[in-house]
């Protein structure tokens, strides 16, 4: 079972908000965890979003809207990044990422598409 | 802003070496932890290595573990990957990252355009 797992895909409307979400592999807490998000667009390195543990431990990337907000699901053991106000330009690829046992793992990515 | 410029990919053998360079500028290089992460083309994105900002500590993937080092010289604000013993599933996009902190386990702020290394015969 992989240490973090994203839906592979996500669709939602202009205007709309969009809950994103990276699940913690069972035995992994994701309270104890810093999350980080990136946004990918085609042809283009990441761009860092904001990093979310507790609404007291959290940070959000130099220049990103507040649309983007980050939390957590404990009864789902997940982090989320929540958009709102979707608009075209949201659309990329999302990835989170949390260091565990020494080493940095990333979750496959969610294909957010804006329609 | 931060820049970070990535150097030395190509096309190279299966088994062979290649070492990729990571020139950085607008901020104090030597006050910062340093990664590299890879994306194969069309995947999702790989954490590769990681370094401390003295060099004092170095941490690595298990798909590269014992083949690459990751390296840096601080008096000239660069980065470097030794890659050994390539693989064709090394074929990726490389990222030159910088760490929040001067450690490497902060979490990444700024990337570099990557370079492109392809390992075919």
């Amino acid at each position: 079972q992989a240490v973090l797992t994203q839906p592979s895909s996500l669709s939602a409307s202009p205007g709309a908000s969009a809950s994103l979400t990276c699940t913690l592999r069972s035995g992994i807490n994701v309270g104890t965890y810093r999350i980080y998000w990136y946004q990918q667009k085609p042809g283009s390195p990441p761009q860092y979003l904001l990093r979310y543990k507790s609404d007291s431990d959290k940070q959000q990337g130099s220049g990103v809207p507040s649309r983007f907000s980050g939390s957590n699901d404990a009864s789902a053991n997940a982090g989320i990044l929540l958009i709102s106000g979707l608009q075209s330009e949201d659309e990329g690829d999302y990835y989170c990422m949390i260091w565990h046992s020494g080493a940095w793992v990333f979750g496959g990515g969610t294909k957010l598409t804006v329609l | 802003q931060v820049q970070l410029v990535e150097s030395g990919g190509g096309v190279v053998q299966p088994g062979r070496s290649l070492r990729l360079s990571c020139a950085a500028s607008k901020f104090t290089f030597r006050s910062y932890g340093m990664h590299w992460v890879r994306q194969a083309p069309g995947k999702g994105l790989e954490w590769v290595a990681v370094i401390w900002y003295d060099g004092s500590d170095k941490y690595y993937a298990d798909s590269v573990k014992g083949r690459f080092i990751i390296s840096r010289d601080n008096s000239k604000n660069m980065l470097f990957l030794q890659m050994n013993s390539l693989r064709a599933e090394d074929t990726a996009i490389y990222y030159c990252a910088r760490d929040v902190s001067g450690s490497g386990t902060g979490g990444i702020d700024y990337w570099g355009q990557g370079i492109l290394v392809t390992v075919s015969s």
